[in-house]
């Protein structure tokens, strides 16, 4: 069974940078498009950013490009997403997620990041 | 950019069929997923490419799309079913994944 651990979340302040991190087993991640995904508080479901499985082909919601980097590293089979110039709207859980065909099979427990000061 | 319209809620009584809509502009052309995700916790993936069902999801739960509206449909339905279903498809144009607002099930 696929698991998907995020890690990295935390209490930043405006303006600073955070790190997430999504840590795979019995997967290997270079095999997959991989995806981050977050969740305000009470609200819906927004995609924020997806790596595609060979070439690493890069896709991000417009409120987050240009702040956020999405990247692997195959070595450690994990996925980031390095996030600056937070704002208090980026306050949410991140879950990272597989990509298949377009769907999104297998997710994470998700990280809460809080943005305030 | 894309957008994709569900009702915030939808209630039914145990039992009952309990029918989401998804609607998008030509929303038929695409691939619609959709995800059912219980009170904190991670989503799920119940239905894929508009009537998959994944390993685990039980028969109960089906989909259909065509036109302007997806649908994701939950038969005979049960009090564990009582969550949050969003709908989400791959838009090619903009390059962006979209996902529906979401819709709350409330099992009477």
């Amino acid at each position: 069974e696929v698991q998907l651990v995020e890690s990295g979340g935390g209490l930043v302040q405006p303006g600073r940078s955070l790190r997430l991190s999504c840590t795979a087993s019995e997967v290997t991640l270079r095999n997959f498009a991989m995806t981050w995904v977050r969740q305000a508080p009470g609200k819906g479901l927004e995609w924020v950013s997806s790596i595609s499985g060979s070439v690493g082909s890069t896709y991000y919601a417009d409120s987050v490009k240009g702040r956020f980097t999405i990247s692997r590293d195959n070595s450690k089979n994990t996925l980031y997403l390095q996030m600056n110039s937070l704002r208090d709207e980026d306050t949410a859980i991140y879950y990272c997620a597989t990509v298949s065909s377009g769907s999104f099979p297998y997710w994470g427990q998700g990280t809460l990041v809080t943005v305030s000061s | 950019s894309y957008v994709l319209t569900q009702p915030p809620s939808v209630s039914v009584a145990p039992g009952k069929t309990a029918i989401i809509t998804c609607g998008g502009n030509n929303v038929g052309s695409k691939n619609v997923h959709w995800y059912q995700q219980k009170s904190g916790q991670a989503p799920v993936l119940v239905v894929y490419d508009d009537a998959v069902r994944p390993s685990g999801i039980p028969e109960r739960f089906s989909g259909s799309n065509s036109g302007n509206a997806a649908t994701l449909t939950i038969s005979r339905v049960e009090a564990g079913d009582e969550a949050d279903y969003f709908c989400q498809v791959w838009d090619s144009s903009s390059v962006h994944t979209v996902f529906g607002g979401g819709t709350k099930l409330t099992v009477l």
